[in-house]
């Protein structure tokens, strides 16, 4: 079967750095997205990364390691309108992305 | 820009009812599929298109059917509907597929009673 684990809540102060985590196993890799999704809304691109290593965007970074099956969205100068829910999703070849589960995350004053 | 419309965004279906949700979008993307999300459980692939008259099942087709006769619209419908069709349903586009940024509708929150 194809998965991708990610934590389901992270809880962070605002200013702080945040790491969500995401882990995959799936029949074949493309490349890993990361979206933001916000309560009653639609989910919003962030990152993609097809080869190991850091994407840097703004306040936002990704990571791939495609040896470890493993990657991560870091948010920096975390701000309260960053509380959201976070989904890693895999292309797996034959045009199918696959998402996680999600991870919602709360950003406290 | 209006992106990916996806009508209507409110639905209560009645068990064994049909029904289409409609999806356009005017980027001219050859791609485009269909995801309905479930509270903890994330997005799910439905179904799938390349392009025009291309389609293919994603992770959970049964119950739901769609068709692609232009590159701009991409409906999908639900046969005969079930409680376990509740969801939200998402629609979204991209220029080539899965290493592409996706671009997502505003959503169809179906209700089946």
């Amino acid at each position: 079967g194809q998965s991708l684990e990610q934590p389901s809540e992270v809880t962070a102060v605002e200013g702080a750095i945040v790491q969500i985590n995401c882990t995959y196993q799936t029949s074949g890799f493309y490349g890993l997205s990361w979206y933001q999704q916000h309560d009653g809304g639609a989910p919003t691109f962030l990152s993609y990364n097809a080869l190991d290593g850091l994407e840097e965007t703004g306040r936002f970074s990704s990571f791939l390691s495609r040896s470890d099956s493993y990657g991560y969205l870091l948010l920096q100068e975390l701000q309260m309108k960053d509380s959201a829910s976070y989904f890693c999703a895999v292309s797996t070849g034959g045009f199918k992305t696959i998402f996680g589960a999600g991870t919602r995350l709360f950003v406290k004053a | 820009n209006a992106g990916v419309t996806q009508t209507p965004k409110f639905q209560v279906l009645k068990t064994g009812q049909s029904m289409t949700l409609q999806c356009a979008q005017d980027m001219n993307h050859e791609y485009m599929s269909w995801y309905r999300q479930d509270p903890g459980m994330g997005l799910r692939l439905i179904h799938y298109s390349v392009g025009a008259g291309i389609t293919d099942q994603g992770e959970v087709p049964n119950g739901y059917n769609v068709s692609r006769s232009t590159t701009e619209d991409f409906p999908l419908r639900l046969l005969s509907a079930a409680p376990s069709q509740t969801s939200v349903y998402f629609c979204a586009s991209s220029p080539t597929g899965g290493n592409t940024e996706a671009f997502f509708g505003q959503g169809t929150r179906l209700t089946v009673v």
